[in-house]
């Protein structure tokens, strides 16, 4: 059974950058066709996408944090993290690793599907 | 940026039918994906590719769509089904992964 787990700092200030890892448990994060993703909710809000990785390294981002954010992955290690930076108090939230199926659209197109895991949540405080 | 809109609130009685819609421009053309977060918890998918169940997914839920409103139903409610529900598509026009604004589901 795929597990994700996230780790980082709980507490940052603004303008810092915030680093996460995901370390997954149950498969190998270089099979298997799944897009790797960060999803973050703020307090009282609802779910809103960061971005998301295919196995090989193409990446997709939310257009609002486009200049902000990177993923990478780490097959060695069996983990992926988020870079975040120039952060405010508008990234408080709690982010979730995520891994997601993967749509093909022809050629080398595809992009992430449904979310099928989610990691625990990591709570994130920018003060 | 892509707009999903959801009412914000829908309650329902004990073993009765909720219903939670989710519309945009582009629904018709994308594939919906449904979502469960219980208060606390992290979110779990109930329904993918518009009306399909994961595994462990009670038949209570169940996907449908027509024209740009996708729709959940949940049947039979019970009081573990209170959560808020999320949608989501794939919006292939601009590449982003949008989620609607969500809905909390009362059982009363």
């Amino acid at each position: 059974q795929l597990q994700l787990q996230a780790s980082g700092p709980g507490l940052l200030k603004p303008s810092e950058t915030l680093s996460l890892t995901c370390t997954v448990s149950g498969d190998s994060i270089g099979t298997n066709n799944h897009f790797w993703g960060w999803i973050r909710q703020p307090p009282g809000k609802g779910l809103e996408w960061i971005g998301s990785s295919y196995y090989t390294g193409n990446a997709f981002f939310n257009p609002s944090l486009k200049s902000r954010g990177t993923i990478s992955i780490d097959s060695s290690k069996n983990q992926f993290s988020l870079n975040l930076t120039s952060l405010t108090a508008a990234d408080t939230a709690v982010y979730y690793c995520v891994t997601q199926g993967t749509t093909f659209c022809g050629g080398d197109c595809h992009h992430p599907a449904e979310t099928t895991i989610w990691g625990q949540g990591i709570v994130v405080t920018v003060s | 940026s892509y707009v999903l809109t959801q009412p914000p609130s829908v309650s329902v009685a004990p073993g009765q039918t909720a219903t939670i819609t989710c519309g945009g421009n582009s629904v018709e053309r994308e594939t919906v994906h449904w979502y469960q977060q219980r208060p606390g918890q992290a979110p779990l998918l109930v329904v993918y590719d518009d009306r399909d169940r994961p595994s462990g997914i009670t038949e209570r839920f169940s996907g449908s769509k027509s024209g740009n409103t996708a729709t959940l139903t949940v049947s039979r409610a019970e009081a573990g089904d209170e959560a808020d529900y999320y949608c989501q598509v794939w919006d292939s026009s601009s590449d982003h992964y949008a989620f609607g604004s969500g809905t909390k589901v009362s059982v009363l």
